[in-house]
Formats: structure tokens, sequence, C-alpha cells
């Protein structure tokens, strides 16, 4: 059974601090990883796709994937209000089958 | 990334009853998947909807349950059939970017069923 972990918070940090959410996962032949955004009532948004090891920046946002240790993060810094939000760890081994995290909810504070 | 769009965006509907939602994209893609979120819950992939071949479902969601169609590579339909309160739940459709295995999500159909 593939499973997909996330801490599932809520986490809080105020305005202008880095949040990080954190996703392991059990399938060690994992190929594809990504990071989604949903906002409450609506559906979830791609914001990172990562599939090597190692860093991947954009913008606020970034990535970090070690297959080693089966575990990929992300870091938004200089989080935002508007950065409040459900964030949604996916993994796929074949591109077809997506297996979710259940989520991990983000308070921004100003 | 493609243009996707869902119909209905809500319904509420009786138990028994049958309801169809319908995934349009604004360009042609290969690979267009069929989700479900249970309330406060995560996604669950019920079925893979690949033009000219049988959907491939995942464990637990049956054909006789959720029969899809895929008549062309724009176009998918999902039916929740027979439906019981259990049943309530947003129904997602996405499609799959190819190589980079991105998949983008349309907007979702909120379902009730009393």
């Amino acid at each position: 059974q593939k499973e997909v972990e996330q801490n599932s918070g809520p986490l809080s940090v105020p305005e202008g601090a880095i949040a990080s959410l954190n996703c392991t996962y059990s399938d060690r032949g994992s190929q594809s990883f990504f990071w989604y955004r949903q906002y409450s009532g609506k559906s979830p948004e791609l914001i990172m796709s990562i599939y090597s090891n190692g860093d991947k920046e954009d913008g606020r946002f970034t990535a970090q994937l070690n297959k080693a240790s089966q575990y990929v993060s992300l870091l938004i810094r200089d989080s935002q209000p508007s950065d409040s939000a459900t964030y949604l760890c996916a993994v796929s081994w074949d591109g077809n089958q997506f297996y979710f995290g259940t989520g991990t909810s983000l308070t921004v504070i100003p | 990334s493609a243009v996707i769009s869902q119909k209905p965006s809500r319904d509420i509907c009786q138990r028994g009853t049958s309801l169809t939602i319908q995934c349009q994209v604004d360009s042609q893609v290969t690979m267009m998947f069929w989700y479900r979120q249970q309330p406060g819950q995560s996604l669950t992939l019920i079925a893979t909807a690949n033009q000219g071949s049988e959907a491939t479902y995942e464990s637990g969601f049956v054909i006789d349950k959720f029969p899809i169609s895929r008549p062309n590579l724009t176009f998918s339909t999902l039916t929740v059939s027979n439906m019981s309160p259990e049943d309530s739940s947003i129904y997602l459709c996405s499609v799959g970017s190819g190589l980079t295995y991105e998949q983008y999500f349309g907007p979702g159909t909120r379902l009730t069923v009393t």
C-alpha cells in the first residue's frame, strides 16, 4: 500500500516568516512529486513539481526532495496571509496514479 | 496549462437517483482522471479515463457505480449511480500533462445526496 504522510497541522506562522511543510512517502519507486495549494471551497492548484534530489526554487517557494530518506518538503518564504490554505503533497510512481497526503492547513497571521 | 470546466458546479440529489458530471478541456489531452474529495479529506482517485479504452478503476470503485465515458480527447463524463448520502462529496476531474506527469484540476462538482 503506497502511503503519503503529511504533518496535519494546523500550522500557524506570522506574516513574513518561513513556513515549512513536510511530506514522507512509502514507495521507493516514486518518481514524481508535487505540491498543491487548495483554498477552502476551491480545487487544488499545482504550485511546485520536483523530480530529482535537491532543491527547486520558484519565487517564494522552494521544494526539497531527498529520495534516500523518502522525504519531500515545501518552504514558503516571506509568508503572506494569502498563503493561508491547505497544502497537499502528491506522489506518483508511474505518472498515472497520484497518491495524495491528507494535507497541511497553513494559517499566516498578519 | 489547460482550461478545465465541469458541469454542474453543484447539485442536490435524492437517494437512489443518478447524476452525470461533465468535464470539458480546451485542448486535447491523453489522460484524464476522476477524483473524489469527501468533506475534510484528501483526494482519492476513482479512475483513469483514456480515450479509446475502458476506464481503469481504483480499488473500491466499480464501473456499475461510477460509469465513465471518454468519447474524445477533450471531454469525459462521470456518472454517480444509485446515489446514497455516502456519495456526498466533491468530484474533481483532472488532466495529465504528459511528459511532466503534472495534473491540473477542474473546479469540481459539489454533490449532496439527501
